[in-house]
């Protein structure tokens, strides 16, 4: 079965440089969220899309953006880098935003800020 | 509001042996209940869920149960293997909330031969 779709899997920038998260969810997923991942951390929820519309916003700081595009993939825009932003970044999906449907998790980005 | 407390790891066990993972929850409203496990090097896969009192969730052997006078879904499995070794988070979505998920810290399982 077609599962979440991340990429790049590995990402290295340096401080204040941009970078880019790709994400493309399980076909007919209407819903997609994105997740930070610290080391030894749960995952915190930064910001969700339902039908290309921001749906919920969490602790996504003011030098990201995200959106999701018409046909479902989503971005997440990360600027003026800095070195806290090392983590997992994970895209997930779902269809529906009830709360009995499970996301469906990437395999994640890695990204490396030096 | 919402939160979801685990069991601190990490969790060692010889395989065959029996599991428990606790997670109890606070919620508004009367959300539905996940376990997560997550693998080296890769994203959260859904393990099991309930989505009201007294539901059982179960997948691969795990089981658990939704206990609202508990507040409570402890992850259990009644004989570990290797291959169980992984991350687990607990984790709930409430619509009270807007339907976002909110995770456990996890919990590390190691389980050797």
């Amino acid at each position: 079965a077609a599962g979440v779709i991340q990429s790049p899997r590995h990402l290295i920038k340096e401080k204040r440089e941009t970078a880019t998260l790709k994400c493309y969810p399980i076909p007919r997923h209407d819903t997609v969220y994105w997740y930070q991942q610290g080391p030894g951390q749960d995952p915190q929820f930064l910001i969700s899309f339902y039908e290309k519309m921001q749906s919920d916003k969490g602790s996504i700081p003011d030098r990201f953006s995200a959106q999701q595009f018409s046909d479902y993939h989503s971005e997440l825009n990360m600027s003026s880098l800095e070195l806290g932003d090392s983590a997992l970044y994970f895209c997930a999906s779902s269809l529906g935003q009830g709360q009995d449907s499970p996301l469906h998790f990437g395999n994640g980005t890695r990204l490396t800020v030096t | 509001g919402n939160s979801v407390t685990q069991m601190e790891g990490p969790v060692t066990l010889s395989e065959e042996a029996f599991l428990t993972i606790n997670c109890t929850y606070t919620a508004t409203g009367y959300p539905s209940l996940f376990w997560y496990v997550q693998y080296p090097g890769e994203g959260l896969q859904l393990l099991l869920k309930a989505t009201k009192a007294d539901d059982k969730g179960s997948n691969k052997g795990f089981e658990a149960t939704y206990r609202k006078e508990t507040t409570s879904f402890h992850l259990e499995k009644g004989s570990v293997q290797v291959s169980d070794s992984a991350v687990y988070f607990c984790a709930l979505s409430d619509a009270n909330t807007g339907n976002q998920f909110y995770f456990g810290t996890g919990t590390s399982l190691t389980v050797i031969p």
